[in-house]
């Protein structure tokens, strides 16, 4: 059963730094693995999709990455923004096209 | 842009009532999802629908249950109210399954019953 971890659950960084927020997983039959952010009380904004076949998508200040075979991703945040705070959120397409989430990590960014 | 649109943001509701939850997608997609949110839980998947008329149980479907007459179209109907059901509910579409397309979610519906 696909299971999907996300470290840390929380972190707080200064305006300005550059971070990584991680996510594993367990099953690397997987369609693809997709970024969520989430403002407190809202629904979910997708930042990167990544296909099964790729090993890295960009938009803007954010990077993340793909390593099917060590079953991790890793979502990095360039020259990091108070309007970065936001809990995310990975999920990973299992074989039926489901989506496995994560619980999260809620970042915080102090100004 | 996909849009995902849920008709409201913020419902109260009482024991026993029947509610619906609209959500209606823009972008012709085959597939629509509804999941519940709450603090500690994550996302629980309710029900989807691959097709117009068609349905499939998530993880929680106790409940509720759902309609989709259109395809652009998806109602998670609440029965009978209850209080255990109070969170926020998150309405979501994706292309057909096979695609390397991801979800696309709405900005929620936060549900309180009394």
């Amino acid at each position: 059963k696909q299971e999907v971890t996300q470290i840390p659950a929380a972190l707080s960084v200064p305006e300005g730094e550059n971070l990584v927020l991680n996510c594993s997983f367990t099953d690397s039959a997987i369609y693809n693995l997709q970024w969520f952010r989430q403002d407190p009380g809202k629904g979910l904004t997708s930042l990167l999709l990544i296909q099964s076949s790729q090993r890295e998508q960009t938009s803007g200040r954010l990077n993340a990455s793909l390593d099917k075979s060590s079953g991790r991703s890793t979502l990095y945040i360039a020259a990091s923004q108070p309007g970065d705070s936001a809990t995310y959120l990975c999920a990973v397409a299992d074989s039926n096209y489901q989506l496995i989430w994560g619980a999260g990590t809620k970042l915080i960014i102090k100004p | 842009d996909v849009k995902v649109t849920q008709s409201s943001r913020y419902l109260v509701k009482r024991t026993g009532e029947k509610v619906f939850l609209e959500c209606v997608q823009d972008m012709d997609h085959e597939n629509m999802f509804w999941y519940r949110q709450d603090p500690g839980l994550g996302l629980r998947l309710i029900y989807f629908s691959y097709d117009v008329k068609m349905k499939e149980k998530g993880d929680i479907p106790e409940g509720y249950s759902v309609s989709r007459e259109k395809k652009e179209r998806f109602s998670l109907i609440l029965e009978s109210a209850s209080t255990n059901q109070t969170s926020m509910y998150l309405c979501a579409s994706s292309p057909s399954t096979g695609t390397n397309y991801g979800y696309t979610f709405g900005s929620g519906t936060r549900l309180t019953v009394v």
